[in-house]
């Protein structure tokens, strides 16, 4: 199964606003509303940050946005902080044998 | 509090088996599928296997089909991965985790390495 992809990294200053982007096929992505995107500092387990494309679980800043358009998600982080700066990776339901998939990862440098 | 505790990793030869565990707590462990994913040094999140609920469907990817099972015993509250013919490409830390919809149940992780 492939990964998603997602770009290697990215990166902004604080205040700003950046977007990850995340592309899959017709058989993930862009068939099901279930793409989740996760974030992951060093040494740590992943964090649900957005489920279902842009709902956010409870207790995640509203910094943190979702939307998908065709094959590609997309994760908007608006008023970057400094505790931003983490890896984040998508993940969605598939059709295809395996019941989730996930992107490569994007690192996230805030400067 | 909700809890998942791996254990079971350490170091094995290729072609070694080794069986992780996963005891889970503080959720209705029995309501979810669970799920194992990886990720070797440095690299990214990958999927190995999932269970449904009660155990009765399960999911590999492609990299461990027919050399990892998956099971789980829900009157113990715990997730199992046997692991067979390992490989070094299974070196990884690999985490066990629950999820459906705004919930989402991740371990710290019990590292695997394959080497002789």
């Amino acid at each position: 199964q492939s990964a998603l992809t997602q770009p290697a990294s990215v990166s902004g200053s604080p205040g700003q606003s950046i977007t990850i982007s995340c592309t899959g096929t017709s058989s993930d992505v862009g068939y099901y509303n279930y793409v989740s995107w996760y974030q992951q500092h060093p040494g740590k387990a992943p964090k649900l940050m957005i489920y279902d494309v842009s709902n956010r679980p409870s207790g995640i800043s509203d910094r943190f946005s979702g939307s998908k358009s065709g094959n590609t998600a997309s994760l908007t982080i608006s008023g970057l902080q400094a505790e931003d700066e983490a890896d984040y990776y998508c993940s969605s339901y598939t059709s295809i044998t395996t019941l989730e998939v996930f992107g490569g990862g994007t690192k996230l440098t805030v400067l | 509090e909700v809890q998942l505790v791996e254990s079971g990793g350490g170091l094995v030869q290729p072609g070694g088996s080794l069986r992780l565990s996963c005891s889970a707590s503080g959720f209705t462990f029995n309501n979810y599928a669970m799920h194992w994913v990886r990720q070797a040094p440095g690299k990214g999140l990958e999927y190995v296997s999932g269970i449904s609920s009660n155990g009765g469907s399960t999911y590999y990817a492609d990299s461990v089909k027919g050399r990892f099972t998956i099971s789980r015993d829900n009157p113990e509250n715990t997730l199992y991965l046997q692991m067979s013919s390992l490989r070094r490409e299974d070196t990884a830390v690999y985490f066990c985790a629950g999820w459906h919809s705004s919930s989402s149940y991740w371990g710290q992780g019990t590292l695997v390495t394959v080497s002789s």
